[in-house]
């Protein structure tokens, strides 16, 4: 079945580290898409990408990076710059064109400790 | 600027009554608008969402949606809640700015009570 995988589910990390969030989708999407959900506050995006080797600021993108290396592919890097990095992180993809909606991934939340 | 209004963030309502679920938005173009739903540490599934033609859009675990142009709203319906309904639902309008991008609500928390 096609799909979007987030992994690991779960993450721990000590302040300071960089961390790196998976994100791949069997779905043939073009756009990929990081979202920051804090409780109270909805959804955040961080990056966006439509192609593969392009990708675009969102609303919340300090202390973050993404690549977009392959297709399928477009991992989060929480650098040490990010001040609250601890949060729940949502991977969407998207077929061009509006009318289609996104497809989620089930989430990773991140405890930094 | 564009945008997505959810009205409440909590709404709580008794197991059998209707669930409404407010969603307005702003935008100068006809927009695709969705609603998703999700579940305490999950992500967000589609509910049903709106494109062209019938204004009246049915969706999954039986919730329904209108499109009303006049009033620039897209609300959220389920005639007869159910314990299992209680989750977050979001609403999201077509960004008219770009092909592909969806702007979203800050989401309404739906509690049942028995």
């Amino acid at each position: 079945d096609g799909g979007i995988t987030q992994s690991p589910k779960y993450l721990f990390r000590k302040e300071g580290q960089n961390v790196t969030l998976s994100c791949e989708q069997n779905l043939n999407h073009d756009a990929m898409y990081w979202y920051r959900q804090d409780p109270g506050q909805g959804l955040r995006l961080i990056y966006y990408s439509q192609i593969v080797n392009d990708f675009q600021k969102g609303d919340i993108a300090e202390g973050y990076s993404v690549s977009r290396e392959k297709k399928e592919s477009f991992p989060l890097t929480v650098t040490s710059a990010q001040k609250n990095p601890t949060a729940f992180y949502l991977c969407a993809s998207s077929m061009t064109g509006t009318g289609y909606g996104y497809t989620f991934g089930s989430g990773t939340r991140l405890t930094v400790v | 600027a564009q945008s997505v209004t959810q009205l409440g963030s909590h709404v709580s309502v008794s197991e059998g009554a209707l669930v409404l679920l407010r969603c307005n938005y702003s935008s100068s173009v006809p927009p695709y608008l969705f609603w998703y739903v999700q579940y305490p540490n999950q992500g967000l599934q589609l509910l049903l969402k709106y494109t062209t033609g019938a204004t009246l859009v049915k969706g999954i675990n039986g919730f329904e949606a209108e499109f009303k142009k006049s009033e620039t709203s897209f609300h959220l319906t389920k005639p007869s809640a159910h314990m299992s309904d209680a989750a977050e639902y979001f609403c999201a309008v077509s960004d008219e700015d770009s092909s592909y991008k969806l702007i979203f609500g800050s989401g309404t928390r739906l509690l049942v009570r028995p």
